[in-house]
């Protein structure tokens, strides 16, 4: 089982809508979160941190966790062109960050 | 913009040689990171200074890597006698020690290849 999973995708959404995220992890010590995104051939950008369960939003973005389900998720509200990207869920216990494989989303105009 | 850079953006190598990457973390950023990244997968873990000490090693790094961070400053990684399956981006990030959360801000990676 992979530390840290995350739904396959590609994820194509119209522009305007809501795109949807979703992250499962393994280690039930995880105490931080995070979501960053990727542009092709760029590093990883961050996000959304999140550390306590419910929600946070910054922007059009907010980030759930549910720490007993072990489940993370990632909503992006009227999605724009410029959010086509790779999502990668990090999960964290201490120092290093585990990543899953990302979620490859496009955003049609 | 005082970020993480990373030098060089692209190398290129025969199998055999060896190479060396350089990162400059955050200014005053205590934690420093190496990942590595093949297409189509997350970065994995390979290493972590907190300043000049070097704390943990994953088992993906073995013999021909070998990693520094003299002063608590700038690090490098070096590859010996590389192989075509050290193709891969090499990512740097940082994050201060008081960070809650240990959030971590990557530079934009050096991408390898191994001919």
């Amino acid at each position: 089982q992979k530390e840290v999973e995350q739904n396959s995708g590609p994820l194509s959404v119209p522009e305007g809508a809501i795109a949807s995220l979703n992250c499962t992890y393994s280690d039930r010590v995880s105490q931080s979160f995070f979501w960053y995104r990727q542009y092709s051939g760029k590093s990883p950008e961050l996000i959304m941190s999140i550390y306590s369960n419910g929600d946070k939003e910054d922007g059009r973005f907010t980030a759930q966790l549910n720490k007993a389900s072990q489940y993370v998720s990632l909503l992006i509200r009227d999605s724009q062109p410029s959010d086509s990207a790779t999502y990668l869920c990090a999960v964290s216990n201490d120092y290093k960050l585990s990543f899953g494989a990302g979620t490859t989303v496009t955003v049609r105009a | 913009d005082t970020g993480v850079s990373q030098d060089p953006r692209h190398k290129i190598t025969k199998r055999g040689q060896n190479v060396t990457f350089r990162c400059d973390p955050i200014s005053e950023h205590n934690r420093l990171y190496w990942y590595r990244q093949t297409l189509g997968q997350g970065p994995e873990f390979l290493t972590y200074f907190q300043n000049e000490a070097q704390l943990e090693k994953s088992r993906l790094l073995s013999d021909r890597f070998s990693a520094e961070r003299p002063k608590g400053s700038f690090s490098t990684l070096e590859i010996q006698r590389t192989e075509q399956g050290d193709s891969a981006m090499y990512l740097c990030a940082s994050s201060p020690l008081t960070s809650g959360g240990n959030t971590q801000y990557f530079g934009p990676g050096t991408r390898l290849t191994v001919l």
